[in-house]
């Protein structure tokens, strides 16, 4: 059974701070996502990596595929407080399934 | 709007009655699922629809969840004889393309919160 631990489970931190969550598997992944969801809202894809080592930047937020596809991570600049949300990793798992991330809570304080 | 929706948003129920939540896509979209999340956590999958097809449904939690899109547009999950445990956030999502190639982005709905009481 595949499956996806992200770490931490909670963040709480100062806005301008930098943070780091991580996402890891035993398994190997064609792909990896990640999405963010606000309170009440529906997760929304922040981006997909497809390669064993890519690094893709969206404005302060830098996500990195592992070498040999087994795990991410999601790199914050510079936290601001709309960066506030839980960030979910996911996977594909099989033909048609995904797989979610046990999710990191992100709170940034002004 | 052309985002998916999902209704009810808010179903109360009592223990052993059936439910029906609705998902309707956005238009043209080919893939629709099904998920359940709990709070704080990561949605669980259900069942995955291409077209009016239904090609998995392994994450069903048991027989009393079924789940149809007979014209490949509008979907029901159906939960029968609910009980207490069922309750959860069900989300759908749809996207453009078919099952797990890397650029198909799912666009998550509302989501209905069902309670059973």
């Amino acid at each position: 059974t595949q499956l996806l631990e992200q770490s931490p489970q909670f963040l709480s931190i100062q806005e301008g701070e930098n943070l780091t969550v991580y996402c890891n598997s035993s398994s190997v992944f064609s792909s990896l996502q990640w999405y963010r969801q606000e309170p009440g809202e529906g997760p929304v894809l922040l981006v997909t990596v497809v390669t064993g080592g890519e690094v893709k930047k969206l404005k302060r937020l830098t996500f990195q595929f592992g070498d040999a596809r087994k795990d991410s991570s999601l790199h914050i600049t510079a936290a601001q407080t709309g960066d506030t949300g839980l960030y979910l990793c996911a996977g594909p798992s099989g033909t048609y399934k995904y797989i979610f991330g046990t999710g990191t809570r992100l709170k940034v304080l002004a | 709007g052309a985002g998916v929706s999902q209704s009810p948003r808010y179903k109360v129920t009592k223990r052993g009655q059936d439910v029906a939540l609705r998902c309707d896509p956005i238009s043209g979209h080919v893939s629709l699922y099904w998920y359940r999340q709990a709070l704080g956590q990561g949605p669980e999958f259900l069942t995955y629809f291409n077209y009016e097809a239904q090609q998995d449904k392994s994450g069903l939690p048991n027989d009393r969840f079924s789940a149809e899109r007979p014209e490949g547009s509008i979907s029901t999950l159906t939960i029968q004889r609910t009980e207490q445990r069922d309750s959860a956030m069900y989300r759908c999502a749809s996207s453009l393309g078919q099952g797990r190639y890397a650029g198909s982005t799912q666009y998550f709905g509302p989501g209905t919160r069902l309670t059973v009481l």
